[in-house]
């Protein structure tokens, strides 16, 4: 079963702008990691923003924030004043438990477009 | 420095052909993954292996077989190719604790004909 879930297929902003990409996950384990990738036309998979479950603030990295909500289980990413250069596919994924044995799953990804 | 190399970027290749992809971290990472994005984008884990042990072997076809000759290595070797395989490849490696993301090759896109 899907247990990360981006219902945006696509998104736009305009230039300067902020964005929400909405993710929402699905799991019974109390510990895990929520993450969000970047991935440009020019396909390399980049690390944005990392969110643990225990962890009691909103994470943030430069223009970057997860907007983490336990209770409904999401994990939106937040660009604030959006910029040409982050047009990109996104990729919410989740790390569940707290061996190795458990690897990242991801979303279906969100391609966001950022007009001049 | 990269920190995880795949090679090689881009592999053409004729069905029924064997083929191999390789990537290396010198990110000194304990766990290394192999990923496969299909043409929607959607990315499906392969294959990880922590300190030379296969972890996680999900539903993939036995013409696929990694290899794992140290913990800084993970190859994917494939068999008898079929157009179905054509995708791009990620390696990806991370610490083995959760709270630690992956850091990620460059793809190796894999095209069948």
């Amino acid at each position: 079963a899907q247990k990360i879930t981006q219902t945006q297929p696509g998104m736009f902003v305009q230039e300067k702008e902020a964005v929400t990409l909405d993710c929402t996950y699905d799991t019974s384990d109390p510990s895990y990691g929520l993450f969000w990738y970047k991935q440009p036309s020019s396909g390399e998979m980049i690390f944005l923003i990392y969110q643990g479950s225990y962890d009691q603030q909103n994470a943030t990295e430069g223009r970057y924030s997860l907007n983490f909500q336990k209770a409904r289980k999401s994990a939106n990413l937040v660009i604030s004043a959006s910029q040409l250069g982050d047009s990109a596919m996104y990729f919410c994924a989740m790390r569940e438990g707290i061996n190795n044995n458990n690897d990242m799953r991801f979303g279906a990804g969100t391609r966001l477009t950022v007009k001049p | 420095d990269t920190a995880v190399s795949q090679t090689p970027k881009y592999l053409v290749t004729q069905m029924g052909n064997d083929k191999s992809i390789k990537c290396e971290q010198n990110l000194g990472h304990d766990t290394m993954y192999w990923y496969k994005q299909d043409s929607k984008k959607f990315l499906k884990i392969m294959f990880s292996y922590n300190n030379k042990e296969l972890i996680i072997n999900e539903t993939v076809p036995n013409r696929f077989s990694p290899k794992s000759p140290d913990k800084a290595h993970l190859n994917l070797h494939i068999n008898s190719l079929e157009l179905g395989d054509s995708a791009v490849y990620f390696c990806a490696s991370s610490h083995s604790d959760r709270g630690f993301g992956y850091t990620f090759g460059s793809g190796t896109r894999l095209t069948v004909v």
